[in-house]
């Protein structure tokens, strides 16, 4: 049963850093497109960013960019995301999740999220 | 304000049949396929329907996707109360380079 872990999140100070974590374990990580998708507090799921299979490839959505960066070592089955400049409306929960390719919004595996609040 | 529109609520009692619609627009359900997600209260969200109408492994018969144009629809039959949950639509959006998701639907089991 494939699986994947998050870590990493916490209360952070507006404009400060922080980076989250997911290890993917019970399949062939190596393989497949991952993405980070965000849930505020009593809202709905955005995507943050993806990350083609072998790393070559990425993609933010406009709020994110120039302040995340998305990144994985096949080597240890670890998923990453670096939030820099982080904002009060960058609040959410964090998702990583097994994506079908770069192009896709199908995500047969996800974490159980990690919770990132951005406050003074 | 999300690029895929569902209605915020839906309800219905026990054996009964609902659906809940995902509207779009050519970038995203008019040329790429629609998947939707379940996510139980607490809990993350599940692939639910895949490619449109593919149900995944694991998943009962009684849900049920389609798509038609620029809009989609889940369906499910035999409603039970283990279903109350939110219910989102995803999309490949061409023109913002991205998955998109409808704002979720709550549903009540009443």
């Amino acid at each position: 049963q494939a699986q994947l872990v998050e870590s990493g999140g916490g209360v952070v100070q507006p404009g400060k850093s922080l980076r989250l974590s997911c290890a993917a374990s019970e399949f062939t990580f190596s393989s497949y497109a991952m993405y980070w998708v965000r849930q505020a507090p009593g809202k709905g799921l955005e995507w943050v960013a993806a990350i083609s299979y072998d790393g070559s490839k990425n993609s933010y959505r406009d709020s994110v960019k120039g302040r995340f960066t998305i990144s994985r070592d096949n080597s240890k089955n670890m998923l990453y995301v670096q939030m820099n400049s982080l904002r009060a409306e960058d609040t959410a929960v964090y998702y990583c999740a097994r994506g079908w390719g770069m192009s896709s919004s199908r995500f047969d595996c996800w974490g159980q999220g990690t919770l990132v609040t951005v406050s003074s | 304000q999300s690029v895929l529109t569902q209605p915020p609520s839906a309800s219905g009692t026990p054996g009964q049949r609902v659906t809940i619609s995902c509207s779009g627009a050519s970038s995203n359900i008019g040329s790429n396929t629609v998947n939707w997600y379940q996510q139980l209260p607490g809990t993350a969200p599940k692939l639910l329907i895949s490619d449109n109408n593919q149900r995944p492994s694991g998943v009962p018969d009684r849900f049920s996707g389609s798509k038609s144009g620029t809009s989609a629809s889940l369906a499910i039959i035999g409603l039970q109360s283990e279903d109350e949950a939110d219910y989102y639509c995803a999309a490949w959006d061409d023109s913002l380079n991205g998955p998109v998701f409808g704002g979720g639907t709550k549903l009540t089991v009443l």
